[in-house]
């Protein structure tokens, strides 16, 4: 596979439930991230990780756990959701993070669409 | 806080029209500003990105151009066809938050043949 990929592509789960939302690159990239996108709102960035090191954390709730075991793989753990945290979850990658003179872009995978219920 | 706007929030032509998309931000002090497009149940695709530098970028039938001083930038699609059918995201980083981009809500464009 090339690109970023993203499993699951749908999900539905209860308040209860824990679940995990998987993200991988095959582009060779140092940093990952994690965005949110609503209907209400514009697209937000959740996390980012830089060299496996989490670079920042835009004031996310702690029901969302990010795990980044190595370079090419970005999990997003969930537990204990809300209905308004139904949204498509997108993670992207790019060669670095806040690098200046860099003329990179970031790369996104399709999404995983949540439902909480 | 750098915030980004872009109008019209939706767009439909009839196929070969020319269009214009607008992106406004807050803060004049970027980085760069970058063109996305997004198809439904799909990632988003960066079509151009423009450097604080430079006043425009051109790709095929698309050019962006970029004035910093007034805070605004503008898509041109030319020649509109249905497979441009797609909502178009700006998105803008700041020289203080290298590597943070700041989203518009996007511009949701129809071509119909």
């Amino acid at each position: 596979e090339t690109g970023v990929t993203q499993t699951p592509r749908h999900l539905v789960m209860g308040m209860t439930n824990k679940k995990s939302l998987k993200c991988e690159q095959h582009l060779g990239h140092n940093a990952m991230y994690w965005y949110k996108q609503s209907a209400k709102k514009p697209l937000e960035l959740m996390f980012v990780y830089s060299l496996e090191e989490r670079v920042e954390n835009n004031s996310v709730p702690s029901r969302f756990s990010p795990e980044c075991p190595n370079s090419s793989h970005l999990f997003l753990h969930l537990h204990t959701l809300q209905p308004e945290d139904s949204a498509l979850y997108l993670c992207a990658s790019s060669q670095e993070f806040g690098v200046a003179g860099r003329r990179d872009t970031q790369y996104f995978g399709p999404g995983t669409r949540l439902t909480v219920l | 806080k750098q915030e980004v706007t872009q109008i019209p929030a939706a767009l439909s032509v009839p196929e070969g029209e020319n269009l214009v998309l607008n992106c406004s931000f807050t803060d004049s002090a970027i980085y760069n500003l970058q063109w996305f497009r997004q198809d439904p149940g799909k990632g988003l695709t960066s079509l151009l990105l423009i450097q604080s530098s430079q006043r425009e970028q051109t790709s095929g039938r698309l050019n962006a151009s970029l004035d910093k001083s007034s805070g605004r930038s503008t898509l041109y699609i030319a020649a509109s066809q249905p497979g441009d059918s797609a909502t178009y995201l700006c998105a803008v980083e700041r020289g203080s938050t290298l590597g943070r981009l700041y989203f518009g809500r996007g511009t949701q464009l129809t071509v119909w043949p």
